[in-house]
């Protein structure tokens, strides 16, 4: 079975500064996608970023973007220029082939935003 | 596009009572998905449906657990006999076939507390 691991519970940045998420997942499939998501406090989830793994180039989205090892297993997200905004849980993903499509998720990382 | 709402956003019930949430996916999502979160954890996958035809279950829906979707439209998650374990944020997401690898919209969730 998948699993996504992330083993930070707690990060914090302050505002401007640049923060990285680690994940790491276990698969045995060459063709799966991976996907960051955000959990505002009491607000519902949202796409922050795509990667699929046949694509070599690493996905970026405005001050978003992520470092895809895929032999290394490692999906980390990269979040430059830090505003109070992005303050949430943050979840890692893996979607695996298939019609199916369902999402198996990390733990989350709960990133604070200082002044 | 109003996004994927879901009904009620809370629910308190006493164990041993049954409850019933509900899910609109956005208009045109022929793909729908629920997933149940608990506090500190990543939503975890617990059915999904293809049109009205629910294609799969998880492990983690036991039989007091039925979803349904008639005529393909809004779905229904049904707990019977509410347990304690069962109080968690239950979290309803919608896709379409093309979207890109059939990304999910989140709802803002059903929140179940037992007591």
């Amino acid at each position: 079975a998948q699993t996504v691991t992330q083993s930070q519970p707690e990060m914090s940045v302050q505002e401007a500064e640049t923060v990285t998420l680690s994940c790491t997942y276990d698969t045995s499939e060459s063709d799966y996608y991976l996907f960051w998501y955000k959990q505002p406090p009491s607000r519902q989830m949202i796409l922050v970023i795509r990667q699929e793994a046949y694509k070599q180039q690493n996905a970026t989205e405005n001050r978003f973007s992520v470092n895809f090892q895929k032999a290394a297993k490692s999906f980390s997200l990269k979040i430059s220029d830090s505003q109070l905004g992005d303050a949430a849980m943050y979840f890692c993903a893996y979607q695996g082939p298939g019609t199916a499509s369902k999402l198996t998720f990390g733990t989350g990382t709960r990133l604070q935003v200082t002044l | 596009d109003t996004g994927v709402s879901q009904n009620p956003r809370h629910k308190i019930t006493k164990r041993g009572q049954n409850v019933t949430f509900r899910c609109d996916p956005i208009s045109e999502h022929n793909r729908l998905y629920w997933y149940r979160q608990t506090l500190g954890q990543g939503p975890e996958f617990l059915t999904y449906f293809q049109n009205e035809a629910q294609l799969e279950k998880s492990r983690l829906l036991s039989d007091r657990f039925s979803a349904e979707r008639p005529k393909g439209s809004f779905s229904t998650l049904e707990i019977q006999r509410t347990e304690q374990g069962d109080s968690a944020m239950y979290l309803c997401a919608s896709s379409y076939d093309y979207l890109p690898r059939y990304e999910q919209y989140f709802g803002p969730g059903t929140r179940l507390t037992v007591t």
